[in-house]
This record gives C-alpha cells, structure tokens and sequence, in this order.
C-alpha cells in the first residue's frame, strides 16, 4: 500500500514570492505522483504528473515539481506565487496497477497581497 | 468536466434512511473511484471499480457499498446514512493505470 505525507497544512506567503509545497509518499512499489489543486467550493484540478523520465515535471499556472526517488519526495514550487494561486493543493500518489489512487491531507496556500 | 456528472449536487437527509449517490461518465473509462472529503483529512478512497461489476474496497468503505453495472455508471450507497457520514463526496475516472484521475464537481451530503 501507498500513502502520502504533506508536511504542511497551511502556507502563507506574499504576493511575488517563491513557494514551495512538500510531499514524501512511502510505497515498496514504482508509483506514479500527481499535484492536483482545488480553487474554493470546486473540484480537483489536475496540475502536473510524474509517470517516468525526467524527474523535473513542469504543470500548469507556471508550477513545477522534482520527483526525488531516494528521499522519496515530489516538492511542488513556483518560482514567483500570485494572488490567484490561493487554493489547497493535494500530492497524490497511485501504483503501477491503477487500482489504487491515494491523497495527501492538503496544503492551503494563502498568498498574501 | 471530462464528462463526469455527479447527482445529486445537494442532499440533505436524515440518521438512518439510505441513500444513493450516482456517478455516470460519458468517457468510456475502465476506471470509477468514489471518495469522501473532510476538513483535515484530505481526500479519502471509499471504493473504485475497475471494470463492470469489479469493484473493491478503500481505506475507509464501512458504511457504503457501490455498484456498476454499466461502464458509464457508478453508484455509491448509503445503507443507512450517519452523522459521520456528512461530507462532501467526490466521483473519479481514469482510463488507464499511469493516467491522472478527473473529478467530477462534487456532492454535498448532509445527514441530520
């Protein structure tokens, strides 16, 4: 079985700076890891994805994230935040059967005018 | 969103009635997830199906079943809905074991 640690459950941050998000996944298995966001009272939004291959994956809205197989983390960064990205952010992590698909707790990110 | 429509958008219901909860897609995809999502904890696995009528448990199924007969529907069920069980509930596809999933926009259950 999987599952997925994300260290911080709030992050504020200004308007303009740097941002970092943190995910550690345990698993004795290949998995395959997802940044999704989620803007207030909507659904999950898919941001990026690492399936194989490099282990710099760029997404949408500018995010980026490393997949770090011996530290077992995939850290979700944007190099300069901006007011829109205020959301909660979820890493997810699924095997390579695709019958399992599990979350992380979530991240509010706030950022800060 | 990627065709998947969640029914009920809104539902209020009382301790002990069931209730049934309707995912349908229009995508054709082998893969239907079910979760729940609550403050503090995320999202949470409730069952998944990976094909007609193969479905299996997630960490949290007590409580629910599901069923699907047909590609496009996936049913999850209340037997007899609790407080615990106010949430909001999240329908999921995928087509392929490496692909993301894509959600639906969400039912929001309260149980009185």
């Amino acid at each position: 079985a999987q599952s997925v640690t994300q260290l911080d459950s709030q992050v504020p941050v200004f308007e303009e700076a740097p941002v970092e998000l943190r995910c550690n996944y345990s698993s004795s298995v290949s998995v395959y890891l997802f940044w999704y966001v989620q803007y207030p009272n909507q659904g999950l939004q898919l941001l990026l994805k690492y399936l194989s291959g490099s282990t710099l994956v760029k997404g949408i809205n500018g995010f980026e994230a490393e997949f770090n197989k011996s530290q077992t983390s995939f850290h979700l960064r944007k190099p300069s935040v901006h007011i829109s990205d205020t959301a909660e952010y979820f890493c997810a992590v699924s095997d390579n059967t695709g019958n399992q698909f599990y979350f992380g707790t979530g991240t509010s990110l706030t950022v800060i005018p | 969103d990627a065709g998947i429509t969640q029914s009920p958008r809104h539902k209020v219901t009382e301790t002990g009635t069931p209730v049934t909860l309707r995912c349908h897609q229009t995508e054709n995809h082998r893969y239907m997830y079910w979760y729940r999502q609550d403050p503090g904890h995320g999202l949470r696995l409730i069952h998944y199906s990976y094909g007609v009528k193969d479905t299996d448990k997630g960490e949290v199924s007590d409580g629910y079943s599901v069923s699907r007969s047909k590609t496009e529907d996936f049913l999850l069920t209340l037997e007899s809905a609790t407080s615990s069980q106010t949430s909001v509930y999240f329908c999921a596809i995928r087509d392929r074991a490496n692909s993301p999933l894509h959600f639906g926009n969400g039912t929001r259950l309260t149980v009185t």
